[in-house]
């Protein structure tokens, strides 16, 4: 079994649905964080949590939000999803005081919004 | 605005070349960096790190960093048909010490 693992893996959704990605981690990571990766741009930082009471935006959080229920478990929403962010979606984490550098990748959740 | 660039490629190399991959970023005050590498539908993997100027190796892979030149760079000798993916580099700053990503350069290797 991975150790990060998103889920749904794929989804297709339509434009206004709110829409939730979900994350969970065996690994006894605190640092939890959602990725968007788009053709050409690279990963881009949604969201990243350090703790349970610890959530920080990151660099595109619009039209985002994230609950961190656990320390394993990191959820990423769309509440009114727009063909934009139709993308390739990853849950990463990492251990404190790893310097953020090393994280451990989920497997992906594909997005798409007609 | 922090960049990290990398040319998108893609890259060829015969097997058993020297494969260069390159990246310079904008933040000199980053203070960590890492090559990430990404094979076609799966997720990014972390391959090395390096965190002072000069070369790291590590088996068939060395990554070397020029503080003063905002520049670091990945080199994978004796290049094999599975090395061909996708490379991330990714630059460590700021307080939080938050990464971020190249857009990735794509690597062939040719048998």
């Amino acid at each position: 079994d991975a150790d990060v693992t998103q889920t749904p893996r794929n989804r297709i959704t339509k434009t206004g649905k709110r829409i939730m990605l979900e994350c969970s981690q065996t690994k006894g990571h605190d640092r939890m964080y959602w990725y968007r990766q788009d053709p050409g741009l690279g990963l881009r930082l949604i969201y990243y949590s350090f703790d349970v009471k610890d959530i920080n935006k990151g660099e595109i959080s619009d039209g985002y939000s994230v609950s961190r229920q656990a320390q394993a478990k990191f959820s990423l929403s769309l509440e009114s999803a727009i063909p934009n962010q139709t993308a390739l979606y990853f849950c990463a984490t990492s251990a404190r005081g790893s310097g953020t550098g090393e994280l451990f990748f989920g497997e992906g959740s594909r997005l798409t919004v007609l | 605005q922090k960049e990290v660039e990398q040319n998108s490629g893609p890259l060829s190399v015969p097997e058993g070349a020297i494969a260069s991959l390159n990246c310079t970023y904008s933040d000199r005050g980053s203070q960590s960096f890492f090559w990430y590498r990404q094979y076609s539908g799966k997720s990014p993997e972390l391959i090395m790190s390096i965190y002072s100027n000069g070369d790291k190796e590590d088996g068939r892979f060395t990554a070397q960093l020029n503080k003063a030149s905002q520049y670091v760079s990945l080199l994978i000798r004796d290049s094999q048909p599975s090395d061909s993916a996708t490379y991330l580099c990714a630059v460590s700053s700021g307080s939080a010490r938050q990464l971020t990503f190249g857009s990735g350069t794509q690597l062939t290797v040719l048998p």
